[in-house]
């Protein structure tokens, strides 16, 4: 089955600087790959996703990336900002099978 | 998009005890699904409802069961609780068409098995 890995756990940035989370993936056949932040004690939101057949979109400060070759895919926060702090999932799925996590990255701004 | 919403919000139970959690899926979502979310976990996927019929399930005990009701609300059910069992509970409806992928959680309800 589908297996998600996700680098780092812990991530510290200056506010301003760029910041970026990897996942890998298993399955070759997984062709949905969403993002969600959670703050504390809050639901999981999601930010951003991309579909297997594009390689890479962009909403404002948020990017994400994806190599289909390699099987992983990134997030990339631009100008991070102190209510960027929250943890951030990223999930693959493929068509009618459940939706696979990663364990998480807590992101830290630093002011 | 926000419209899911669970209840109750909070709920203490002790071991051996059975809990009902019922969450409303936002207007026109007809696939819900659950997941339980351990302290500084991800979510764990429990199993999700389509049109009332389960279409997928995690790897969680029979003593997990769920409905779906003709308004596409929905109730998990977990019996002869566990400590274990303690975590946020969320449930997540899906849009269909071609974004039926996408997920949108509701707020969870935070089970406590003492």
């Amino acid at each position: 089955g589908e297996n998600v890995e996700q680098h780092p756990s812990t991530l510290s940035v200056q506010e301003g600087d760029s910041a970026v989370i990897k996942c890998t993936y298993s399955d070759s056949a997984s062709n949905y790959f969403p993002w969600y932040k959670q703050e504390l004690g809050k639901r999981p939101q999601l930010i951003i996703d991309i579909r297997s057949n594009v390689g890479e979109k962009k909403d404002q400060r948020i990017a994400v990336t994806l190599n289909k070759t390699a099987k992983h895919f990134s997030l990339h926060i631009t100008e991070t900002q102190p209510e960027d702090s929250a943890v951030y999932f990223c999930a693959a799925k493929r068509s009618n099978y459940q939706l696979i996590w990663g364990a998480g990255t807590k992101l830290i701004i630093k002011p | 998009e926000t419209g899911v919403t669970q209840s109750p919000t909070h709920l203490i139970k002790t071991r051996g005890q059975q809990v009902t959690l019922r969450c409303s899926s936002q207007s026109g979502h007809n696939t819900v699904s659950w997941y339980q979310q351990a302290l500084g976990q991800g979510p764990q996927f429990i199993f999700q409802y389509y049109r009332e019929e389960e279409n997928g399930r995690g790897n969680f005990p029979p003593r997990f069961s769920g409905l779906q009701f003709p308004n596409y609300s929905s109730e998990l059910n977990v019996n002869a609780l566990e400590l274990d069992d303690s975590a946020l509970y969320l449930c997540a409806s899906s849009p269909g068409g071609t974004r039926y992928n996408e997920q949108f959680f509701g707020p969870g309800t935070r089970l406590t098995v003492l």
